[in-house]
Order: C-alpha cells, then sequence, then structure tokens
C-alpha cells in the first residue's frame, strides 16, 4: 500500500508571495493533519481534515488554510510568506476517528527567501 | 497549552548498547505514539500505544504507557548504526496530538 504523498519536495519563495502544499493520504485514510517543523519549535499542529471539514485548528494566523477534497485528498495554503514561515511542512494521515494512528509524508521544504 | 518534555535531548551510545528514553506529560494522554525521524525525511511510526501498563514491543524496541497516563518510554535494544535518528513521542487528548521535542541519538561505531 503506498504510503503519504506530499508534492512539492522542496520549494523556494520571496517574502509576500502565496504557496501551495499537496497531501495525498494513505488509501483509505480520511483524515489528514498538517504539521510545521521547524529547528527551533519542533513539531506543531497546524489543523486537521477529516471527510472534507476542519475537524481542529493549532494557533497559526490566518494565513495558513487548507481544505480537503471528495477523495481526502488535502492541500495546504499559506499567503502573505514570511522569512519565519521557511520549515518543513508534514502532513500525517489516519483511517478515522477510532484508529487514529498518524502515518507521515516525507514533506515539503518550504524556504522563503 | 499541553506541554511534552523528552529526556534526554541527546545522547551518544556504543553499538551494542541498549538506550532508554522517556517522555513526560503535564497532561493524561489517551494514546501515545513514538517516531523515528531520519534527516529530510518525516517522521516513522514506531510504536502506538493505547492503555495505561501497555508494553508493546516492535523488533528490538520496546514501548510501555505508564500507568498515570502522563508518561511513556521507548527503549531500544543492541543498538545498531541505522537506530541513529530523532526519537519523538506523541501524546493524544482528544483529537488533538502533541508531540515532544524529539531525542537525538547518535551510535558509535
Amino acid at each position: 500500500k503506498a504510503g503519504v504523498t506530499q508534492t512539492p519536495r522542496y520549494l523556494i519563495k520571496t517574502r509576500g508571495q502565496q504557496v501551495t502544499l499537496s497531501c495525498s493520504p494513505i488509501s483509505g485514510h480520511r483524515s489528514v493533519s498538517w504539521y510545521q517543523q521547524t529547528p527551533g519549535q519542533g513539531l506543531q499542529f497546524l489543523f486537521e481534515y477529516f471527510s472534507e471539514t476542519q475537524r481542529n485548528k493549532g494557533n497559526f494566523p490566518g494565513r495558513f488554510s487548507g481544505r480537503q477534497f471528495s477523495n481526502s485528498r488535502s492541500e495546504m495554503n499559506v499567503s502573505t510568506l514570511e522569512l519565519g514561515d521557511s520549515a518543513l511542512y508534514l502532513c500525517a494521515s489516519s483511517l478515522n476517528r477510532v484508529y487514529n494512528e498518524q502515518f507521515f509524508g516525507p514533506g515539503t521544504r518550504l524556504t522563503v527567501l | 497549552g499541553q506541554q511534552l518534555n523528552q529526556s534526554p535531548q541527546s545522547m551518544f551510545i556504543q553499538e551494542g548498547e541498549d538506550v532508554s528514553m522517556n517522555c513526560t506529560s503535564s497532561s493524561i494522554f489517551n494514546t501515545w505514539l513514538w517516531y523515528k525521524q531520519d534527516p529530510g525525511e518525516g517522521p516513522v511510526l514506531l510504536i502506538a500505544l493505547y492503555k495505561a501498563g501497555e508494553l508493546t514491543s516492535n523488533g528490538r524496541l520496546t514501548a510501555q504507557f505508564g500507568i498515570t497516563r502522563k508518561d511513556s518510554f521507548l527503549n531500544i535494544s543492541a543498538s545498531i548504526p541505522s537506530d541513529v535518528g530523532i526519537y519523538f513521542c506523541a501524546g493524544q487528548e482528544g483529537q488533538n496530538f502533541v508531540f515532544g521535542p524529539g531525542t537525538r541519538l547518535s551510535v558509535l561505531p
């Protein structure tokens, strides 16, 4: 069974631009969560989607948004990029509300110049 | 918010040695997960724990869900070079996962 895939793997943007990251969960998984990982802050939860609905949201500004499609694929968007947004963005999928072991993708490394 | 502490922050061990690390929380969790992350990659799930007191093994790895539900332990026996990486614990309360800062493991040949 294929794992979680994320595209692109690497991205370089400049301040003020916006970016969209994509995540395809493991087949059959309906929950997708997004995390930001930086050396200073570690893994921080952004939001979680389940059946196309945002179920939980972390403490990030409104510039960070996401959505989930009917096939469970998810996208994350960051608008008006800031230097501090440079990070590894990780997506994790889990089966459903009961079986909630999360499996991570390889991440998208975003660099903001 | 919830905070997880992991100790040690980093450790250097000789190949073949056993390793112990732990994770503590100020909150009670219903689930504990242990992950390993290699540089430039996403975390890989090692072990999941669902019940207080539960002891689960995965090859040379053994993890335990603390009785108080506020801590968890991970042991690695007979370490090998490919055990190098950062080990994260994650606790779940409700629908939210909180991650620890990680323990960086280095294995010396």
